[in-house]
Order: structure tokens, then C-alpha cells, then sequence
């Protein structure tokens, strides 16, 4: 069974720093590998997807890199704002067989900016 | 676009009780998915769907069961609600596969059984 590891559980920094998110998944054969943000009381926004066959997705000052291989996933944040306090779940969507299945989440890291 | 609506917001069962929980997308999305969200076990898949008539249990299914009449609409029946189903609840749906798109995720329906 698919698990999907994330460290640490809990950062704070100071704003202005960059930062770096990791996920780990047990399982490599997977279709693609998501980051998502959950603000309090929310929903899930995506941030990045990475397709199996890619190594690394940016989106402005966010940058995912996938290690298929090694089961590794980072998330970098550059210039950290104290908007990007939320948390950051990463999952992963496996091959079942009869295609892909839901996603695996990882439980998180909860990210403080400190101002 | 509203994106996934899901209604209610807040729900207090008792047990034994049934609901329905609605979702529902305006972005003509062929997957749609029921999560829950518990802490210290984070989003586990209960139901999802593929397609309008098509649908298929995910890692939790027990206790729910799901229909898919139209494109638009997955609603998430609880039959006889327990307090092991006091949880947050996401609707998610997709572009296509899941497998090549994002996720987009309603804000969640938080169901207490007491």
C-alpha cells in the first residue's frame, strides 16, 4: 500500500527566507505527484503537478522536483511572505491496474511566515 | 465559474440518522471524488467517479454510497450515521483523468455525529 511521508510536520521561519518542503512515497509507480495548499477552515488548492516522466514544475516562487526513483518529492519557496502561512499537502496517484486510482495525500506540513 | 460548491457547510447528526451531502461543479469535469479529512490521518478517498453512471469505492467507502447521474452532480449518501463518521468532507473533481490534471477541492462539509 501506497504511503506518502512528509517532513518536517511543523516550520516556522522568518519572512524572507527560502524554504524547502519534502515528501517521500513508498511506492514509484505512480502517474503524477501533486502539492496543494489548505488555508484554515478550507479546501485544497492545487499548486503544482508533476507528471511521472518530469522532474520539476514552477509556478512563480514555487518549484517542485520529483525523484520517481528515490520515492522524493521537494517543494522550494523562495522569498517566504507571510501569506504562505497554510499547509502544504503533497499526494501522489498510482497505477492500480485498472488505471489510476485516487491520491494517496501525505498529512502535511504546517508552514508559519513569521512577519 | 463557482468552481465545486458543496452544501451544507456544518451538519449535526445523531446516530442512526441519514444525510446527504451535495456537490456539485460547474467546469464540466469528468472526475469527481469524496474525501475525508481526519486528523492525525489526513485526506483518505472514500468514493469516486470516472464519469456520469460510473463510480467506484475508494480506500473508506463503507457506510457511504455515491451516485453519478449527471456530469455535474456526485452526492454522498450516509445511511445510518456513526460517530466514527464525525469528519470534514471534500468534494474534488477534474479535468479528464485525474491522472493528468489538477484537483479542484469545495471548501469541505464539517459533519459531527453525536
Amino acid at each position: 500500500k501506497q504511503e506518502v511521508t512528509q517532513i518536517p510536520a511543523a516550520l516556522s521561519v522568518p519572512e524572507g527566507e527560502n524554504l524547502v518542503l519534502n515528501c517521500s512515497f513508498t511506492d514509484s509507480a505512480i502517474y503524477n505527484l501533486q502539492w496543494f495548499r489548505q488555508d484554515p477552515g478550507k479546501g485544497l488548492t492545487s499548486l503544482l503537478l508533476i507528471q511521472s516522466s518530469q522532474r520539476e514544475q514552477t509556478s512563480g516562487r514555487l518549484n517542485a522536483s520529483l525523484d520517481k526513483s528515490s520515492g522524493r518529492s521537494t517543494l522550494y519557496i523562495a522569498a517566504s511572505q507571510p501569506g504562505d502561512s497554510a499547509t502544504y499537502l503533497c499526494a501522489v496517484i498510482e497505477y492500480s491496474g485498472g488505471g489510476a486510482d485516487g491520491l494517496t495525500f501525505g498529512k502535511g506540513t504546517h508552514l508559519i511566515i513569521q512577519p | 465559474n463557482a468552481g465545486v460548491t458543496q452544501t451544507p457547510k456544518f451538519q449535526v447528526l445523531k446516530t442512526g440518522q441519514s444525510m446527504t451531502l451535495q456537490c456539485a461543479q460547474d467546469m464540466n469535469h469528468e472526475y469527481m471524488s469524496w474525501y475525508r479529512q481526519d486528523p492525525g490521518m489526513g485526506l483518505r478517498l472514500i468514493h469516486y467517479s470516472v464519469g456520469a453512471g460510473i463510480t467506484d469505492q475508494g480506500e473508506v467507502p463503507n457506510g457511504y454510497n455515491v451516485s453519478r447521474s449527471t456530469t455535474e452532480d456526485f452526492p454522498l449518501r450516509l445511511l445510518s450515521a456513526a460517530p466514527s463518521q464525525t469528519s470534514v468532507y471534500f468534494c474534488a473533481s477534474s479535468y479528464g483523468s485525474h491522472a493528468n490534471s489538477p484537483l479542484h477541492f469545495g471548501n469541505g462539509t464539517r459533519l459531527t455525529v453525536t
